[in-house]
């Protein structure tokens, strides 16, 4: 198994606190992902990472920040967590952006009261 | 962007194979074409990718068309395990992102 790490694995929070969600690798693949998936909406794109430093947004990133200052890490900030933000979080790394595979880690599972 | 196209929801019988079609009629030369499952309560993983030619592992098969407008992923045998979420997405190589679609739902009945 690639060695993707998301964490926490679980986590409840109340709106309008700030939310920050992990993801480690050991792989040193130079890309990054993050994707939220809600009921009836599949895998949607929030941020991704090319390098350290290298970000741009997907296709729903309003409300969502994203830093990556060393290859191993990808975190994900919820500046002030809304409802609408409660969702399963999956992080996924990938080698190359077309030639070779994607690994996806576990999810985590946010729910904002 | 490209984007694919596939049904909602597929059934297939257990031992059977099945024949999952994904649509790509604006791929572009660079894009791959690749496969991904989510088992229920899991992260998605790997299933199987190509770029022209028909591709083999031990998990599936990836049939091309020649025009490469649309592929098929074919799962030999399906078992009770292979019910699942199948996304078809194109993932280009001078293109960073990776977006996906709703994706398939098959169920394999007994």
């Amino acid at each position: 198994d690639a060695g993707i790490t998301q964490s926490p694995r679980h986590k409840v929070t109340e709106t309008g606190t700030p939310v920050t969600l992990r993801c480690h690798q050991t792989e040193n693949h130079r890309y990054m992902y993050w994707y939220r998936q809600d009921p009836g909406h599949g895998l949607r794109l929030i941020h991704y990472s090319y390098g350290v430093k290298d970000t741009d947004k997907g296709e729903v990133s309003d409300g969502y920040s994203v830093s990556r200052s060393k290859t191993e890490d990808f975190l994900l900030t919820l500046e002030s967590a809304t409802s609408s933000q409660t969702s399963v979080y999956f992080c996924a790394i990938s080698e190359s952006p077309g030639t070779l595979e994607a690994f996806f880690g576990q999810g985590t599972r946010l729910t904002v009261v | 962007d490209a984007k694919t196209t596939q049904p909602n929801s597929m059934e297939s019988n257990e031992e059977e194979p099945v024949h999952l079609p994904c649509n790509h009629s604006t791929i572009s030369g660079t894009d791959y074409i690749h496969w991904y499952r989510q088992l229920p309560s899991q992260g998605p993983e790997y299933v199987i990718h190509g770029l022209t030619s028909n591709v083999n592992n031990r998990m599936a098969s990836l049939a091309i068309a020649e025009d490469r407008k649309s592929s098929t992923l074919i799962l030999h045998r399906a078992t009770l395990r292979d019910a699942a979420v199948y996304y078809c997405i194109l993932r280009d190589a001078d293109n960073n992102d990776m977006r996906f679609g709703a994706g398939t739902r098959l169920t394999v009945k007994p």
